[in-house]
């Protein structure tokens, strides 16, 4: 079992749609908790951090973590072609910070 | 210059060459990171540095050797690679975990992506 499972998609959508994506994962020692958005050909870049549970609100992004059922989310409002990139999620235990990293959900957003 | 930079962008090597990645970090972090990315495979976290010591080797090759020379650089020197490691290789930054501010985001570099011929 991997430690943190995320659906690769792709998951097309049109424009203006709620997006939702999630991570699953077995560790339940993980502490921090963030997701990344990753442009073809371009390094990850950081959209979302969250410690522990709750919501986390940025704009049109929330993150959601519940720790009892090992879950995260990401919701993206009015979604625009400009979000169409790979999403990644992440999740570290502290410590030295070593991040675990989901294998990404590809998102296209069509106009 | 801002964030974090890597250089060369692109590369192609023979297997029998030796080159170096380079990673500036711009955001004042006294930590950082070498990742491969791989087609179809999560991020691995190949070296970690922490206030320009090593403090994690994730099982990587010996062709791979990284360099920390101060909390800004950070290097990467390949020899004798294989056609398997042609990958995008990322640098990341962050806070060091000791430092008590509770700010652990890694930020990454836009990647160097190796070709092995």
């Amino acid at each position: 079992q991997k430690e943190v499972e995320q659906d690769p998609g792709p998951l097309s959508v049109p424009e203006g749609a709620i997006v939702s994506l999630n991570c699953t994962y077995s560790n339940s020692a993980f502490q921090y908790f963030m997701w990344y958005r990753q442009y073809s050909r371009k390094g990850p870049e950081l959209l979302m951090y969250t410690y522990s549970s709750g919501n986390k609100e940025d704009g049109r992004f929330t993150a959601q973590v519940d720790k009892s059922s090992k879950y995260i989310s990401l919701f993206i409002r009015d979604s625009q072609p400009s979000d169409s990139a790979t999403y990644l999620c992440a999740m570290s235990l502290g410590g030295y910070n070593k991040l675990i990293f989901g294998a990404g959900t590809r998102l296209a957003v069509h106009p | 210059e801002t964030g974090v930079t890597q250089t060369p962008r692109h590369l192609v090597m023979g297997m029998t060459n030796k080159k170096s990645l380079k990673c500036e970090q711009h955001l004042g972090h006294n930590a950082m990171y070498w990742y491969k990315q791989s087609a179809k495979k999560p991020l691995e976290l190949m070296f970690v540095y922490s206030l320009e010591e090593r403090v994690e080797n994730n099982s990587v090759p010996s062709r791979f050797s990284p360099e920390c020379p101060n909390s800004s650089h950070l290097f990467l020197h390949l020899h004798t690679l294989q056609p398997e490691d042609s990958a995008l290789y990322l640098c990341a930054s962050s806070q060091d975990w000791g430092s008590g501010q509770g700010k652990y985001e890694q930020y990454f570099g836009p990647g160097t992506r190796l070709t092995v011929t």
